[in-house]
This record gives structure tokens, C-alpha cells and sequence, in this order.
């Protein structure tokens, strides 16, 4: 059974980068065509989609966020991870981990879905 | 961005009962339409995907419904195990945007 897990800091200064690392267990994160991705919760808010990626290098970024962001893959490892700078006390939330799958409903006809998350680990920016 | 709107802001039942929870996006997004669940400390689950294609392992009690702009979920024989906060995802455009969530709680 795949499992993801986060790992990182709970608590970030205002200004600084904060760096998430997502460990892939039960399937190797460079077989078949998934994504890999990054989902954050604010308290009390909606889900926020930050971005996924191919085990290639290939990005996808929220524009709200995508000057703040990289992300990387490493396939030795089994792992991605999630880079933001200038953190502010509004990225404080709660950060998953996820694969995202495209699957074929109709011939030629492809949706994407999360379909299996990590725990989330939940990062304060805080001075 | 497109913005998926949840009315109501919660909703409240009985085991056993049918509960209909909708979810409605700000432009056409044909059927690119996801419902997760979430209970309180624990990470989405997905439930139904392309607004009505039933995740494995997920029981046939969900049911999704809907295209354009107006989607449901339906939870035809509410369980014990379902109250949780339900959230939609419309997978049409980049940034892929969630609902705010239809908590479920117990009446």
C-alpha cells in the first residue's frame, strides 16, 4: 500500500524559507505516470493546491505562489520536497503531501485526483 | 481562478438518513468535478472522482451527480463513520480550487 509522509519544521520565522520533505513508501515515486504534489489548509479554511510534479522535473505551480516555490524530486531517496521563501504568518497551515493520478474515463479523455495523501504536518510562521 | 462555493456552510442528520451536499463552481467546468472526505486530525480521503466515478474500495451509500456548474453528493443511508467534512475539487483549470467543506455532524 503506497504511504506518504511529511517531514520539516513545525514553526518558520516570518521572512524565512521553509522546506518540506514528503518520504514515499510501497511504490517507487518514478514508476508509471503520477504527479506529486503539495496541498495546504489554513485554519478553518479551504484546501489550497500549492503544486505537483513528474518524477522528471516537469512543474506545476499555483501562480499565487509560484515565484515563492520549487519543488524536487529525488528518485535515490524516494522522496520529494517543497521549497517557499519569504514565509508569512498567512502560510501558516497545515501542508500534505500527495499523488496525483490521471486516469482515462473515456477513450482519449483523461481527470486528475489526489489519491493518496500523507498525514500532514502542520508548520506555524511565528517569530 | 475558478471558485467552487459549498452551501451550506453545514449540515446536520441522522444516522440512516439521505444527505445531499452540493457544490458549485464559479464557471463551466464540464464534469472535472472530485468530492474528498475529511475527518477531524486526518488527511482527504478521496471518494468520487469525474463527478461520478466511485473511488475503489469506497462504499456504493456515495453517489456524485451533476455537470457545468452544479454538482451533489449524496449519501443515500447516512453511517456512523460518515460524519466528516466533505469538500469538491474542480480539476478543469490551473489553480485546481477546493471548496470551503460541508461539515456533517450529527443532528
Amino acid at each position: 500500500q503506497l504511504q506518504l509522509q511529511e517531514s520539516g519544521p513545525g514553526l518558520v520565522k516570518p521572512s524565512e524559507t521553509l522546506s518540506l520533505t514528503c518520504q514515499v513508501s510501497g511504490a517507487s515515486i518514478s514508476s508509471g505516470s503520477f504527479q506529486w504534489g503539495w496541498i495546504r489548509q489554513p485554519p478553518g479554511k479551504e484546501l489550497e493546491w500549492i503544486g505537483t510534479m513528474y518524477y522528471s522535473g516537469t512543474t506545476f505551480k499555483n501562480p499565487s505562489l509560484q515565484r515563492r516555490i520549487s519543488m524536487f524530486v529525488d528518485t535515490s531517496k524516494n522522496q520529494f520536497s517543497l521549497k517557499m521563501t519569504s514565509m508569512t504568518a498567512a502560510d501558516t497551515a497545515k501542508y500534505y503531501c500527495a499523488r496525483l493520478r490521471d486516469a482515462m474515463v473515456t477513450p482519449g479523455r483523461y481527470v486528475r485526483f489526489f489519491d493518496f495523501w500523507g498525514q500532514g504536518i502542520q508548520v506555524t510562521v511565528s517569530s | 481562478d475558478i471558485q467552487m462555493t459549498q452551501p451550506p456552510s453545514s449540515l446536520s442528520a441522522s444516522v440512516g438518513d439521505k444527505v445531499t451536499i452540493t457544490c458549485r463552481a464559479s464557471q463551466n467546468i464540464s464534469d472535472y468535478l472530485n468530492w474528498y472526505q475529511q475527518k477531524p486530525g486526518k488527511a482527504p480521503k478521496l471518494l468520487i472522482f469525474a463527478t461520478s466515478h466511485l473511488q475503489s474500495g469506497v462504499p456504493s451509500r456515495f453517489t456524485g451527480s451533476g455537470t457545468g456548474t452544479d454538482f451533489a453528493l449524496t449519501i443515500t443511508s447516512l453511517q456512523p463513520e460518515d460524519f466528516a467534512t466533505y469538500s469538491c475539487q474542480q480539476t478543469y483549470s490551473t489553480p485546481e480550487t477546493f471548496g470551503q467543506g460541508t461539515p456533517v455532524d450529527i443532528k
